[in-house]
């Protein structure tokens, strides 16, 4: 099956811990991207990647980080930087970088992992 | 500032009628509008994409308008199911845009009652 992976689906985090979210897919897509999702409000950009071994920052890129080490694979770590990380956060991938493209080209999102600061 | 405004932010329709949901949006120029379903606690998934020259796109019971002179979209939802209960989001993507390219509306939040 192809699709894209998010694990784990719950996780939480003390304060002052870093957490990694994983990422993967196997859609053989070049761009990936994460957002955050907070109750009431449109989905915002955190990190996104066009190609491995690059990456840009998104509207709200600031206490989390990044890599692209593998087309597949595109990991989020929440540090203990991020002062409200508790948020639903959601991977997606397309084939080429959405804003870049004028024609109609699909996002695919994963799963979803819900994490709770305690 | 490019903005999607999403109306209403709640809908309860009964099971088998029909609804529409509206989004308004300010970007400019845009390339494309989709719409996402997006179930509780879970991933958004397509229901319609539409370039900037398009009128209208179905999916089953889903179809979605756009009139680019108004700048609105509505997606309408015939005999809707219990299954339909979910949140759709509008999304515009703006690639000649100095800011961000891809602008999420906060949803409306549908519920089917039986």
């Amino acid at each position: 099956d192809g699709g894209i992976t998010q694990s784990p689906k719950y996780l939480f985090r003390k304060e002052g811990q870093n957490v990694t979210l994983s990422c993967e897919q196997n859609l053989n897509h070049d761009a990936m991207y994460w957002y955050r999702q907070d109750p009431g409000q449109g989905l915002r950009l955190i990190y996104y990647s066009q190609i491995v071994n690059d990456f840009q920052k998104g509207d709200i890129a600031e206490g989390y980080s990044v890599s692209r080490e593998k087309k597949e694979s595109f990991p989020l770590t929440v540090t203990s930087a991020q002062k409200n990380p508790t948020a639903f956060y959601l991977c997606a991938s397309s084939i080429g970088h959405l804003g870049d493209y004028s024609g109609a080209l699909e996002q695919f999102f994963g799963p979803g992992t819900r994490l709770t600061v305690l | 500032k490019n903005q999607v405004e999403q109306s209403p932010q709640s809908l309860i329709i009964l099971e088998g009628k029909n609804c529409t949901l509206q989004c308004n949006y300010t970007v400019s120029p845009f390339s494309n509008l989709r719409w996402y379903k997006q179930d509780t606690g879970r991933g958004p998934v397509s229901l319609t994409i539409m370039t900037f020259s398009e009128n209208t796109k179905s999916n089953g019971r889903y179809t979605a308008t756009l009139d680019a002179d108004t700048k609105q979209s509505s997606l309408h939802i015939t005999a809707s199911q219990l299954s339909d209960s979910a949140s759709y989001i509008c999304v515009v993507t703006a690639p000649y845009s100095s800011a961000s390219k891809i602008i999420f509306g906060s949803g409306t939040r549908l519920s089917i009652r039986p």
